[in-house]
């Protein structure tokens, strides 16, 4: 099994606060690092996503910081809000050993309460 | 509105009986997957096919098996239920398995009893 190691596990912030969440990953053949967010009682949706050639990407409020050399990325909210509130995961991709199956392999995710 | 179907949306079903969760998507991707989503252990891949007619094992095949007759349809199998197999499923697809983001279903939430 491929390693994804993602913390922290729960992260509570006052609003207008930074949370940073972070991911450590195995693999390094692939160029597509995703986040994704998940609110109660639906699936995760895709939040942002960063490709290696780059270091940074920023959209709206949420930005990606990539290291590929330490094969970690991170995830800040920018004056988050109690509206962020939700579970963040991670997903690197995942490559089969037996064949050329590929899909991402989630971490096990970041509880985010943002407190008004 | 395009998306992903799953159906049922919550299931009760006694251990040892067969079930199929199904999963349909309308927006002509090649990849789909299954995954399954546990408290404190996040998601985990069960099965993936990169495109219609092929299937492969994800993290925790043990127990389920699916089929990829077409492109919309993507229905996982449980043979024989047990209670670990207690979890909330999400299946999602993509239009490519190397490229882009995934959209997910809403999910089927499984009590084995």
């Amino acid at each position: 099994q491929q390693q994804v190691k993602q913390s922290p596990q729960s992260l509570i912030v006052q609003k207008g606060g930074i949370p940073i969440i972070n991911c450590a990953y195995e693999n390094t053949a692939f160029d597509y690092f995703p986040w994704y967010q998940q609110f109660p009682g639906k699936g995760p949706a895709l939040l942002i996503a960063i490709r290696p050639d780059v270091s940074e990407k920023k959209e709206g409020r949420f930005t990606i910081s990539f290291n590929k050399s330490a094969k970690q990325f991170s995830l800040h909210i920018m004056d988050s809000q109690p509206g962020d509130s939700a579970t963040y995961f991670c997903a690197p991709p995942w490559v089969s050993n037996s064949n050329s199956g590929y899909a991402l392999n989630f971490g096990k995710g970041t509880s985010l309460l943002v407190t008004p | 509105i395009a998306g992903i179907t799953q159906a049922p949306t919550s299931q009760i079903l006694a251990a040892g009986r067969r079930m199929t969760l199904r999963c349909t998507q309308d927006m002509r991707h090649n990849a789909m997957y299954w995954y399954r989503q546990d408290l404190g252990l996040g998601l985990r891949l069960i099965h993936y096919s990169n495109t219609a007619g092929t299937t492969g094992k994800g993290e925790v095949p043990d127990g389920y098996s699916v089929s990829r007759a077409n492109t919309d349809d993507f229905p996982l199998t449980l043979a024989s239920a047990v209670p670990s197999q207690t979890s909330v499923y999400f299946c999602a697809s993509s239009a490519s398995p190397g490229q882009g983001g995934y959209t997910f279903g809403s999910g089927t939430r499984l009590t084995v009893v």
